[in-house]
């Protein structure tokens, strides 16, 4: 069964737009949000995480919102630079088991 | 630079083949993971490892094993090759009781074509 639902499979954003992409989920153990950022020929890398005790994180052009009641994470890229283009992976974990579940994942372009 | 390495990065094998998928790490990680990735279907975990000598099924261990007999090695089996085990193979690893903090570190993965 799939633990996470990710939307959309796919994005096209013109450079300097916003990118969001939206994951929900409904098991409540989860204590671990993280996002991951993949490049062709590439595994999957840590882009930014959040933890479900607070509503946001920012990092550069990159923010997690977290909504907790509504089971629900979102990742936002500020001003989409075509170097952004790659697949994201939302993830949850439960920290006292240390395995990730993933999303099926968001294939974004960022058009120059 | 830290380091997940896969040794293959292309691999064809036939049906019913037994293929052996080799992942190691050179930091000193105690648990590594094997997921497979799949259009629409994301990653899923296949099996993971704690530590040496150590195994837990994941989502998806139907038709795969492991071995993990060195800390820094982890070996994924296929036991019969079949065609829906076409697909791409990650390995990664991360420090005991840190994957909240630090995050995985993924190899660049295996795709392997079983024809």
């Amino acid at each position: 069964q799939q633990q996470v639902k990710q939307s959309p499979q796919s994005l096209i954003v013109q450079k300097g737009g916003i990118s969001i992409i939206n994951c929900a989920y409904e098991n409540t153990a989860f204590d671990y949000f993280p996002w991951y950022q993949q490049f062709p020929g590439k595994g999957p890398a840590l882009l930014i995480a959040i933890r479900p005790d607070v509503s946001e994180k920012k990092e550069g052009r990159f923010t997690i919102s977290f909504n907790k009641s509504a089971k629900q994470f979102s990742l936002h890229i500020m001003d989409s630079q075509p170097g952004d283009s790659a697949t994201y992976f939302c993830a949850l974990m439960n920290t006292g088991f240390q395995k990730l579940v993933f999303g099926t994942g968001t294939r974004l372009l960022v058009s120059p | 630079d830290v380091k997940v390495t896969q040794s293959s990065r292309y691999l064809v094998k036939r049906t019913g083949e037994k293929v052996f998928l080799e992942c190691v790490q050179d930091m000193d990680h105690e648990n590594m993971f094997w997921y497979r990735q799949d259009p629409g279907l994301g990653l899923r975990l296949i099996y993971f490892s704690y530590d040496v000598k150590m195994k837990e099924k994941g989502d998806i261990p139907e038709g795969y094993s492991v071995s993990r007999e060195k800390k820094e090695r982890f070996s994924l089996i296929l036991e019969s090759a079949s065609t829906n085990q076409t697909s791409m193979y990650l390995c990664a690893s991360t420090p005991s009781g840190t994957a909240g903090n630090y995050g995985y570190t993924f190899g660049s993965g295996t795709r392997l074509t079983v024809v």
